[in-house]
């Protein structure tokens, strides 16, 4: 049973749309982090929100942070065919090790 | 700077052979390490957590083993490799201690093919 569940699982759009991918728990967080894998490689860490609430701003994409550091939202703008990847959301508790990471979600961006 | 390194890229092996694949983190002392696998296009499932040298923390039983000799050496194993262990094998590495420690960093991943 996956902690994190991602949604939607896939999305294809068409360049310069904008899109919003959402990670959901019932637990409560101490950190959550937003990776993007490309084919083959190993997942490259976009950002790690710590606070209830944070908004970050990374270029075209912006990361936000329940309130209740329960789940939380990336959005794309304006997105391009660089985009596409699998992004995926991981949740830190303190105290634990081990990072709760969801399924993904499946980008595509046509050009 | 810290980085990463897991070797080999891709290795294609027998069902029953062996298996060895190594990571190895640069520019850090004492870090957690992590074994994942990871079905294509999906989410990653942990096999192994280290917190230090000889401790390692098993996530769900299966027929791999995972050992630790040195402080930034992790590597995973098999006696006899089964079709099943087929995928994408990823090595991950945090700092520890604090908050923003918890954040892992990935290696380049080992594709795995048991024919």
């Amino acid at each position: 049973t996956q902690l994190l569940e991602q949604s939607p699982q896939f999305l294809s759009i068409q360049e310069g749309e904008n899109l919003t991918v959402y990670c959901n728990s019932s637990s409560v967080f101490s950190s959550l982090q937003w990776y993007r894998q490309e084919p083959g490689e190993g997942p490259v860490l976009l950002v790690t929100v710590v606070t209830g609430g944070e908004v970050k701003k990374l270029k075209r994409l912006t990361f936000q942070f329940g309130d209740a550091r329960k789940d939380s939202s990336l959005h794309i703008t304006a997105a391009q065919p660089g985009d596409t990847g699998l992004y995926l959301c991981a949740g830190a508790t303190m105290g634990d090790y081990k990072l709760s990471f969801g399924a993904g979600t499946t980008v595509t961006v046509r050009a | 700077s810290q980085t990463i390194h897991q070797w080999p890229a891709t290795l294609v092996q027998p069902v029953g052979s062996p298996l060895s694949l190594e990571c190895t983190v640069e520019g850090t002392s004492n870090p957690n390490l992590y074994w994942y696998r990871q079905a294509a296009g999906r989410g990653l499932q942990l096999l192994f957590y280290s917190v230090g040298i000889g401790q390692i923390s098993s996530e769900v039983p299966q027929n791999l083993s995972a050992s630790r000799p040195q402080d930034r050496q992790f590597i995973l194993s098999s006696k006899k490799l089964l079709l099943s262990d087929s995928g994408f094998y990823l090595c991950a590495y945090n700092r520890g201690g604090g908050m923003l420690q918890e954040t892992q960093y990935f290696g380049p991943g080992t594709r795995l093919l048991v024919l």
